[in-house]
């Protein structure tokens, strides 16, 4: 039972275009919401989280939105650069201590 | 100066073996967890402990039994280790329960 979902596993954006990343869920008790980004070798490392009461949440470059009434979240990264290339998880809480992490998309941004 | 670290990087062992990973967070946190990831890329809590208490025990074989000597350290200990418990697994640890986690560079597990 797949609570969150990455359905790309694979996303190619070049240097300087918006990459965005996408996550849905089923849970409608969700009520918070992050992003890990993880290279290969090392740790998830978190980067933006958002939560229910709100719709989008921006620092820097990244900026997540959050569609409860799709049960849908997205990254937008703008403007992509090389070393943004890495893993990106979602993962999703529901009050609870535990999050539930999506299988990851893979992220190429080409110079 | 590593935030979450854990020890050893890469284990290959045989089935049937014990094995231990050890975990050690100096960011004066409260909460600890151990997170394995399969070969499916699934990453999926497994434990988690606050203040050295015992706090979520996931669906787990009672083969893997964790322990915390201090707040600063989680150690995984895997008895009678089976072919399907090849993973990466991921200490993480937050300052308190629900919040932000700061991972370790994980552990990859080979069970020959």
């Amino acid at each position: 039972d797949q609570q969150v979902k990455q359905n790309s596993p694979s996303l190619s954006v070049q240097e300087g275009r918006i990459s965005i990343l996408n996550c849905d869920y089923t849970n409608s008790m969700f009520d918070y919401f992050l992003w890990y980004k993880k290279y290969p070798a090392e740790g998830p490392t978190f980067l933006i989280s958002i939560s229910s009461i709100k719709d989008k949440n921006e620092d820097g470059r990244f900026t997540v939105f959050l569609n409860k009434s799709a049960k849908h979240l997205s990254l937008h990264i703008v403007p992509s650069q090389p070393g943004d290339s890495a893993v990106y998880f979602c993962a999703a809480s529901a009050g609870t201590y535990k999050y539930i992490f999506g299988t990851g998309t893979r992220l190429k941004v080409l110079a | 100066d590593t935030a979450v670290s854990q020890t050893p990087k890469y284990l290959v062992t045989q089935m049937g073996n014990d094995k231990s990973i050890k975990c050690e967070q100096n960011l004066g946190h409260d909460t600890m967890y151990w997170y394995k990831q399969d070969s499916k890329k699934f990453l999926k809590i497994m434990f988690s402990y606050n203040n050295k208490e015992l706090i979520i025990n996931e669906t787990v074989p009672n083969r893997f039994s964790p322990k915390s000597p201090d707040k600063a350290h989680l150690n995984l200990h895997i008895n009678s280790l089976e072919l399907g418990d090849s993973a990466v697994y991921f200490c993480a640890s937050s300052q308190a329960l629900g919040l932000v986690q700061f991972f370790g560079p994980g552990t990859r597990l080979t069970v020959l």
